[in-house]
């Protein structure tokens, strides 16, 4: 298995610019997320899904959306990037069950916008 | 969700055994603690996860008092490559519900030759 993959690894945009970031797992997990993590902090949830279909939104979800076409991806959109969305962005992977929840977390994207 | 508390840093040196406690006074009864490592430009992840009393896997032991309302993570005789970063959460386990994890500052973990 390749687990929780995520391209690109790094990314440069300019203010203003739209892009997308991928997320794929190959675990057959039912529950993927994103998260950010700026300097110095821990990792702050954007958006979720349980499932093919369904998305909601997590801490700070202004300024991206997600879409759950299917169960493997979970792309997240940014609309009109801005210096304050420059971070390390983490895609997630589990099952989440009610006795046991590990979460499978992706390498990682490094966005900065100029 | 409960918040946590745990120390920011601690330094150690190679072959002891280390000790991170974690408060959490607001844990409810269906609470579970887990504990997550991140190295430098990785991803969390996942070391062990328990309700109460001691959980042991092959990384390191979990131990949890009755009241649960602290936890501590124990790593047996750390090495260099244990220097990482360590969070404690707090989640609600549920079937086919997610999980959202919420994540505190962590504590910086340097162990010293």
């Amino acid at each position: 298995n390749a687990g929780v993959t995520q391209t690109p690894k790094f990314q440069v945009l300019k203010t203003g610019q739209s892009m997308t970031l991928q997320c794929a797992q190959d675990m057959n997990h039912e529950y993927m997320s994103w998260y950010r993590q700026d300097p110095g902090m821990g990792l702050r949830l954007i958006h979720y899904s349980v499932g093919a279909g369904i998305t909601d939104q997590g801490e700070v979800p202004n300024g991206y959306n997600v879409s759950r076409s299917t169960t493997e991806d979970f792309p997240l959109r940014l609309l009109s990037a801005a210096p304050s969305q420059t971070s390390v962005y983490f895609c997630a992977s589990g099952r989440g069950s009610r006795d046991y929840n590990e979460q499978f977390f992706g390498p990682g994207t490094r966005l900065t916008v100029l | 969700l409960a918040k946590t508390t745990q120390p920011i840093s601690m330094d150690s040196y190679e072959g002891q055994e280390v000790n991170i406690t974690c408060s959490h006074n607001n844990i409810a009864t269906n609470d579970y603690i887990t504990w997550y490592q991140q190295f430098p430009s990785q991803g969390p992840r996942f070391i062990i996860q328990g309700y109460k009393t001691k959980v042991t896997n092959e990384v390191a032991s979990l131990f949890i008092p009755a009241d649960r309302k602290s936890s501590t993570l124990s790593l047996p005789r750390v090495s260099l490559s244990d220097t990482a970063v360590y969070y404690c959460l707090v989640e609600k386990l549920r079937n086919n519900a997610g999980n959202m994890l919420t994540f505190g500052g962590g504590t910086r973990l340097m162990v010293k030759p």
